[in-house]
């Protein structure tokens, strides 16, 4: 079975702050994502990556940015937290784009 | 990508089959029909794809209509650990840079 992990389940933080949220994957996939999941809006696509060291901007990437040093691991970084960044973030990884297996979530609160 | 129209939301007997329709009128050749779910609290799960023939694999089946305009998740034997929120998508298939993009869902309630 496919097992993404995430760093952290929940996590509050203060505004200003560096945020660094993590995501391992075990089985070898080229491709890693990020989203956001709000009420009503859905999931967003933050960032993508297709291979290690290689980035693409989602529908929503202002205010983050990403890592890929290792193909297993895939980071999103908060520059510095803000409140409207509270959310729900998910990590997903995908051999061939055709499913994607989720992480758990982390749940980050900004004060 | 094609928009989808689920039913808001769908009771279901334990043990009995839940069938869940997905309406894709606008659906282009080259999409394919995804299935995805997402109980309380936890990331979503994939369930099942499919392009024109109907599919089958442990979790589900997915019958698509002849027109590729509608499609039906069915559950054979419903369980409490189904309840969760059903999402329908399109999209091209194997590009990794397409997104997931969730609607609304139909919210599968699985009663005992």
């Amino acid at each position: 079975d496919v097992k993404v992990t995430q760093s952290s389940r929940y996590l509050v933080k203060r505004t200003g702050e560096k945020v660094f949220l993590e995501c391992v994957q075990d089985m070898d996939h080229e491709n890693m994502f990020w989203y956001r999941q709000d009420p009503g809006l859905g999931l967003r696509l933050i960032y993508f990556s297709y291979d290690v060291k290689m980035k693409e901007k989602g529908d929503i990437p202002e205010g983050y940015s990403v890592s890929r040093e290792k193909k297993e691991r895939f980071s999103l970084i908060l520059e510095s937290a803000s409140t409207n960044q509270t959310s729900m973030y998910l990590c997903a990884s995908s051999l061939d784009g055709y499913e994607q297996y989720f992480g758990p979530g982390t749940r980050l609160t900004v004060t | 990508d094609a928009k989808t129209t689920q039913p808001p939301s769908m009771d279901c007997a334990e043990g009995r089959a839940a069938n869940l329709p997905c309406n894709h009128s606008t659906i282009s050749g080259n999409e394919y029909v995804y299935w995805y779910r997402q109980i309380h609290s936890q990331g979503p799960q994939y369930i099942i794809h499919g392009l024109k023939n109907n599919e089958t694999n442990e979790m589900a089946s997915l019958i698509i209509t002849e027109d590729r305009k509608s499609s039906t998740l069915i559950l054979p034997h419903a369980t409490l650990r189904d309840t969760a929120v059903y999402y329908c998508i399109v999209r091209v298939g194997h590009n990794a840079g397409n997104m997931l993009t969730f609607g609304g869902g139909t919210r599968l309630m699985v009663k005992p």
